[in-house]
């Protein structure tokens, strides 16, 4: 079964960071584009973050760009966000998705990111 | 990068067809045949229903279809189903190489 499960979220305060991981099985991670998308609470998808198969290649929304950083090892078929200086306003579910360059085909549940004192 | 428009709501009765439309600009939807579509019911993650304009994923129903014209993207769902009833946000790839979504719109089956 394809699946994608992420986890590393949870309560930061303001300024501080966390890494969040996507573990992927049932698929060969390393021939696929992946994807991070956030959801403020009660809001809309986000997009924030993709690499390419290889991890050659990063892209960022302007929201984020030089505060995360997008990461892959395809050894351990693992995604990585690390995230750095967090607002209140990256509180959100936070989703990793496969896909290819513009679209997302396999998404995981989520993790929970709140940054709060 | 600003976000696609889309109408907060949609609604209509089962059998029916609804129209979902989304709206960009030249340095996105308008360049690019890179628009997608996804379905998220209430509490859980987004599906992926329609890529590259038109096309549908394996296993979901021919009642969905995409078109562009333009800078507006569109989704027409077909013969409405109570299970259709969901989120649906539409994304383009933009001129920026990145991904922008759609505001999302609520669709109601009456």
């Amino acid at each position: 079964e394809v699946q994608l499960v992420e986890s590393g979220g949870g309560l930061v305060q303001p300024g501080g960071s966390l890494r969040l991981s996507c573990a992927a099985s049932g698929f060969t991670f390393s021939s696929y584009w992946m994807h991070w998308v956030r959801q403020a609470p009660g809001k809309g998808l986000v997009w924030v973050s993709r690499i390419n198969s290889d991890g050659s290649s990063t892209y960022y929304a302007d929201s984020v760009k030089g505060r995360f950083t997008i990461s892959r090892d395809n050894a351990k078929n693992t995604l990585y966000l690390q995230m750095n200086s967090l607002r209140a306003e990256d509180t959100a579910v936070f989703y990793c998705a496969r896909g290819a360059k513009a679209y997302m085909d396999v998404w995981g549940k989520g993790t929970t990111v709140t940054v709060s004192s | 990068q600003s976000a696609l428009t889309q109408p907060p709501s949609v609604s209509g009765s089962p059998g029916q067809s609804v129209t979902i439309s989304c709206t960009g600009t030249s340095s996105d939807i308008g360049s690019y045949n890179r628009v997608s579509w996804y379905q998220q019911p209430p509490g859980t993650a987004p599906k992926l229903m329609i890529f590259e304009v038109s096309n549908r994923p394996s296993g979901v129903p021919d009642r969905f279809s995409g078109s562009k014209s333009g800078n507006t993207a569109s989704l027409t769902i077909s013969g409405l189903q109570a299970e259709d009833e969901a989120d649906y946000y539409c994304s383009s790839y933009t001129s920026s190489n990145t991904l922008v979504f759609g505001g999302g719109t609520k669709l109601t089956v009456l």
